[in-house]
């Protein structure tokens, strides 16, 4: 099974500040990897796949980018709704494999 | 307006089986793949499995030998079907459906499961 590492685990950030979350894959993925948000009442929404398509509805600044093993996210300017849980996703092999999430939180 | 809801026992004793109905709308289940995932507290999200437009299925194999999923197209409902459930099942159980190959561009809320006696 291919591995997805997630870093960092947590992330304190400001409103209106640029973050990167970073994600690695155990082998080479061929660029087959999603990203999605995770609300605090459950809600799971999909935001890029393919590392870096942006699903219809999601803010412009929100971007993908990454080859091999290595990929990330990036949000450009923080808005209060963006503070969530965030997991890539692998779907280059069965079976599917997610990270193990990284926790946006206010600083 | 797609939409996919989960409906489950919320409470299931050790040993017997888990049953979830994933209702859809807005789109029909002969045109997407629709998986189910699961988060718990031990393993975080796991895939288990999807059931193809044409209605085969592919399962993880960590669940293999006590997962089924299927369907009733005419219901728009997916179900899942778990036998043998441990106390390490207990989680939340989310239907999505597949877009582009792998990818889950929809969810449900998610189905909340306690495996307790």
């Amino acid at each position: 099974d291919i591995q997805m590492t997630q870093s960092p685990s947590s992330l304190p950030a400001s409103l209106g500040e640029r973050v990167t979350i970073s994600c690695r894959a155990s082998q080479g993925i061929s660029n087959n990897l999603n990203w999605y948000q995770q609300k605090p009442d459950g809600t799971i929404k999909p935001l890029i796949y393919y590392t870096s398509n942006l699903q219809s509805g999601v803010p412009s600044r929100f971007s993908g980018s990454g080859s091999g093993t290595d990929y990330s996210l990036t949000i450009s300017s923080l808005e209060p709704e963006d503070f969530a849980m965030y997991y890539c996703q692998q779907d280059a092999s069965f079976p599917l494999t997610f990270g193990s999430g990284t926790k946006l939180e206010i600083k | 307006q797609v939409q996919l809801k989960e409906t489950g026992p919320g409470l299931v004793q050790p040993t017997q089986t888990l049953s979830i109905t994933c209702t859809v709308s807005g789109f029909s289940l002969t045109s997407y793949y629709m998986q189910w995932v699961r988060q718990t507290p031990g393993k975080g999200l796991e895939w288990m499995g999807f059931i193809r437009s044409g209605g085969s299925t592919e399962y993880n194999s960590e669940f293999k030998s006590r997962l089924s999923i299927s369907r009733d197209t005419s219901k728009n409902q997916v179900f899942l079907k778990m036998n043998s459930l441990k106390t390490e099942d207990t989680g939340v159980y989310y239907c999505a459906r597949v877009s582009v190959p792998g990818y889950m561009d929809a969810w449900g809320q998610g189905a909340s499961v306690t495996v307790s006696s």
